[in-house]
């Protein structure tokens, strides 16, 4: 049973686009829901976060939207730029179950230059 | 910054071998997770530990183990490595608090079991 469902698997985008990618969860006791990006060769590092009592979270071109009602939060990166290409996972967790984290099953994004 | 690293990037291993593979982090973090990852299926966690000695199973723990020593040390064991098991393992550590949510991740360690 998946309870993180992200969509598309992989995104192209001319530079300085808008790339948005989708995610959709379950288990309504998820109350917090961080976005990683990971480059060839490394490790996911956190790049965004937001919590269910906002409905919006912006950190320079990159921004989350959250519908809790509809079950759904996406990320948005504007100006999108060559160096953003790389995998970006979604993720939800409930904060009682010691930090686990139940993640998407990522997001391919290529820039195009 | 905080850090976590792998004993290994690559590792190449034989069926029915016995497979430990380490992550260290030096944060005095109290959380430490092992994940796989594979094409499409995102990151699938194999177990967690959430205290010295304290381990929980993940979503898919079959045919792997965990030890956890020391607070800064969590390893992870293949009792008997399969093909099946070929995979990149990404290990990760987080604090307790407010910000415990935000997951540390080291580099991966790819194994291939022939």
């Amino acid at each position: 049973q998946q309870q993180v469902k992200q969509s598309p698997q992989s995104l192209i985008v001319q530079k300085g686009g808008i790339s948005i990618i989708n995610c959709a969860y379950e288990n309504t006791a998820f109350d917090y829901f961080p976005w990683y990006q990971q480059f060839p060769g490394k490790g996911p590092a956190l790049l965004i976060a937001i919590r269910p009592d906002v409905s919006e979270k912006k950190e320079g071109r990159f921004t989350i939207s959250f519908n809790k009602s509809a079950k759904q939060f996406s990320l948005h990166i504007m100006d999108s730029q060559p160096g953003d290409s790389a995998t970006y996972f979604c993720a939800a967790l409930d904060n009682t179950n010691a930090g686990k984290s139940t993640f998407g099953d990522g997001t391919t994004l290529t820039v195009k230059p | 910054d905080v850090k976590v690293t792998q004993s290994s990037r690559y590792l190449v291993k034989r069926t029915g071998e016995k497979v430990f593979l380490e992550c260290v982090q030096d944060m005095d973090h109290e959380n430490m997770f092992w994940y796989r990852q594979d094409p499409g299926l995102g990151l699938r966690l194999i177990y967690f530990s959430y205290d010295v000695k304290m381990k929980e199973k993940g979503d898919i723990p079959e045919g792997y183990s965990v030890s956890r020593e020391k607070k800064e040390r969590f390893s992870l064991i293949l009792e008997s490595a399969s093909t099946n098991q070929t995979s990149m393992y990404l290990c990760a550590s987080s604090p307790t608090g407010l910000d415990f949510a935000t997951q540390y991740f080291g580099p991966g360690t790819r194994l291939t079991v022939l």
